[in-house]
């Protein structure tokens, strides 16, 4: 069964250090997703992209932020300088056609910002 | 804007109970969507069901059951006689369906902790 992948599962990064979050979507999928959760909290929906475009962002997502789909398969979250309350699991999701229908999930990556 | 509550943070139950997690949901919407998806210890997010706001029909797959009613804005998740397996947070989340198609974000609660003990 295809299944969306995301790494590395961990990263541990520095104050201030860029960091970039990778996942590759199912192929025939139309619509992406990240999503972050904090330690103990709900899953908060950062943003969401579609025709190779940002289509919603959450307050979340500020300037920091930024996604990219560089190629047909991989789908990128950056984050320029992290910060401490930056560290979350991130999960990547994506979706077929137009839906809205099951959103697949990755595995996330949890991220430490120390 | 939309919004999801699930009233119980924590509910531990004995192996074979059954237990009704509660989910209660706010949108300005006609058309929309709810789910649940099961987040065991392991942390992976994992889809159990999708309704759309038109179809309140009661569903039920194996121990699991959902009760949809748009009357009290609610879409409670049953699992009975209740497993080990079982335990995990459980997230009721809803997807209003936006303008032009171009998104399907989900709103998630704050999820309910299920522990079933032995």
């Amino acid at each position: 069964e295809p299944e969306v992948t995301q790494t590395p599962s961990h990263q541990v990064t520095q104050m201030g250090q860029e960091v970039i979050l990778r996942c590759v979507p199912i192929s025939n999928h139309l619509y992406f997703y990240w999503y972050r959760q904090i330690l103990g909290q709900k899953v908060e929906f950062l943003v969401s992209f579609y025709n190779n475009e940002i289509s919603e962002k959450s307050e979340i997502f500020d300037d920091q932020f930024s996604v990219e789909r560089p190629d047909g398969s991989n789908f990128t979250l950056k984050i320029r300088s992290t910060k401490l309350e930056d560290s979350a699991m991130y999960f990547c999701a994506s979706e077929t056609n137009r839906g809205p229908n099951e959103q697949y999930f990755g595995p996330g990556t949890r991220l430490t910002v120390t | 804007a939309q919004k999801v509550t699930q009233a119980q943070t924590e509910i531990s139950v004995v192996e074979k109970e059954d237990v009704t997690l509660d989910c209660v949901y706010e949108t300005r919407d006609t058309t929309y969507y709810l789910f649940w998806y099961k987040q065991p210890p392991s942390g992976e997010l994992v889809f159990l069901i999708r309704r759309n706001s038109f179809d309140e029909q009661n569903e039920i797959s194996g121990r699991y059951s959902w009760n949809f009613q748009k009357s009290t804005s609610s879409f409670n998740f049953t699992i009975t006689a209740s497993q080990v397996v079982d335990s995990a947070v459980y997230f009721c989340a809803l997807s209003e369906v936006q303008s032009g198609g171009s998104n399907y974000k989900l709103t998630f609660g704050k999820g309910t902790l299920l522990t079933v003990n032995p």
